[in-house]
């Protein structure tokens, strides 16, 4: 099924480790984004990729890093996590009808 | 600044009443506007969206939303809640530059 693919589901991580989200769409979109959930607090953007080869800080960038490897793929990586890096982090890709989103990954730093 | 604001973090309705969950946003510019909805452990996906041109906007599930500029507001409704619209619902705008802004969430609890 087109869509977005994101893993791993569920990941824990020790305070200081590093781990890479991945993400893949194949609906052939050129921008792609991060975000990540927490409670009462909606979506908020970490980075974003309008197209191949460019990414952009968004709301929450600091302890995150992207790649966008190519058109269809576009990473998150957390250099030495934190507990405040809890949370569930979704991956998007947009076109003209709006957003769709991977299932997330949900993530516990401790 | 561009911002966003549901009310109301939880709504109950009876099963068969009409759902009504309510969003506000501040833009400098025309806005694009959509809702969301977030079953458990599912990403958003798209419910409906305003871009230009008639302001009440029907979507999937029988959910329509209406645009009142002069309100600036975006509330969703729905006639008759059934068991299966329990779910997590997201107020967003669009403010260029490929950001999007999104409320905080209105989780709708139906009753039987």
């Amino acid at each position: 099924n087109a869509g977005v693919t994101q893993t791993p589901k569920f990941q824990v991580l020790k305070t200081g480790q590093s781990m890479t989200l991945q993400c893949a769409q194949d609906m052939n979109h050129n921008s792609m984004y991060w975000y990540r959930q927490d409670p009462g607090m909606g979506l908020r953007l970490i980075y974003y990729s309008a197209s191949e080869g460019t990414t952009d800080k968004g709301e929450v960038p600091n302890g995150y890093n992207v790649s966008r490897l190519n058109k269809r793929e576009f990473s998150l990586r957390l250099e030495s996590a934190a507990p405040s890096q809890t949370s569930v982090y979704f991956c998007a890709s947009i076109d003209s009808y709006g957003y769709t989103f991977g299932s997330g990954t949900r993530l516990t730093v401790v | 600044a561009q911002s966003v604001t549901q009310l109301g973090s939880h709504v109950s309705v009876s099963e068969g009443a009409l759902v009504l969950l309510r969003c506000n946003y501040s833009s400098s510019v025309p806005p694009y506007l959509f809702w969301y909805v977030q079953y458990p452990n599912q990403g958003l996906q798209l419910l409906l969206k305003y871009t230009t041109g008639a302001t009440l906007v029907k979507g999937i599930n029988g959910f329509e939303a209406e645009f009142k500029k002069s309100e600036t507001s975006f509330h969703l409704t729905k006639p008759s809640a059934h068991m299966s619209d329990a779910a997590e619902y997201f107020c967003a705008v669009y403010t260029g530059g490929f950001k999007t802004i999104f409320g905080a969430g209105t989780r709708l609890f139906v009753k039987a």
